[in-house]
């Protein structure tokens, strides 16, 4: 059983334009997120995190939502570039900071954000 | 500064036969583990490793053994290999949980490894 979903296989945005990338999970144990983006070939790389204690993170021209009522949370990509066009997981820790969750992430399946200039 | 480093990148293995991927970081990392991805499924943790000398199961650990003999080093062993173990495996690293850095994982580039 899938703890972290993203149901869209696939995005595409005009550049410029807002990508909206969106998770769902089911462990309510689940009180770290993190956004991660790769590239063909390229392992994946860090781009976001938030703690359950905030419902926003923000740096740069990305920002996570978490609403932990409705165990969501989105990734928000203002303005797109062609050069954001990627594989973007997202993904979930038990335990948080301190905690004994020895950092394990449970991935969500994967988006393809397309980007076009 | 490399990071972590995978090797080898590629490998093509008949059913039955044995193999080891080997991971390196250089930034003295605590934490290790091993990934495999699939299509549709995302990243899915093998095993994992909080320090030299240990180790533990993931979520698909069966078909799969792991050492961590050295500290910056953590080998992921097929004994005999399956078809079903066609996939493309990460390798990965953090710091110990606590304090401001929670979570990140560092990644290497992958090995794709086909399994006939």
């Amino acid at each position: 059983d899938q703890q972290v979903k993203q149901n869209s296989p696939s995005l595409s945005v005009q550049e410029g334009r807002i990508s909206i990338l969106n998770c769902d999970y089911t462990n309510s144990m689940f009180d770290y997120f993190l956004w991660y983006k790769k590239y063909p070939a390229e392992g994946p790389t860090f781009l976001i995190s938030i703690s359950s204690i905030k419902d926003k993170n923000e740096d740069g021209r990305f920002t996570v939502f978490l609403n932990k009522s409705a165990k969501h949370l989105s990734l928000h990509i203002v303005p797109s570039q062609p050069g954001d066009s990627a594989v973007y997981f997202c993904a979930a820790s038990e335990g948080g900071a301190g905690g004994t969750s020895y950092g394990k992430l449970t991935f969500g399946q994967g988006t393809i954000l397309t980007v076009h200039p | 500064n490399a990071g972590v480093t995978q090797t080898p990148k590629f490998r093509v293995l008949k059913t039955g036969q044995s193999m080891t991927l080997l991971c390196a970081q250089d930034m003295n990392h605590e934490y290790m583990y091993w990934y495999r991805q699939d299509p549709g499924m995302g990243l899915r943790l093998i095993h994992y490793s909080v320090g030299e000398g240990t180790t533990a199961k993931g979520e698909v650990p069966d078909g799969y053994n792991v050492s961590r003999l050295k500290k910056q080093n953590f080998l992921l062993g097929l004994e005999s290999a399956a078809p079903s173990q066609t996939s493309v495996y990460f390798c990965a690293s953090s710091y110990s949980t606590g304090g401001v850095r929670t979570g990140e994982l560092f990644f290497g580039e992958g090995s794709r490894l086909t399994v006939l």
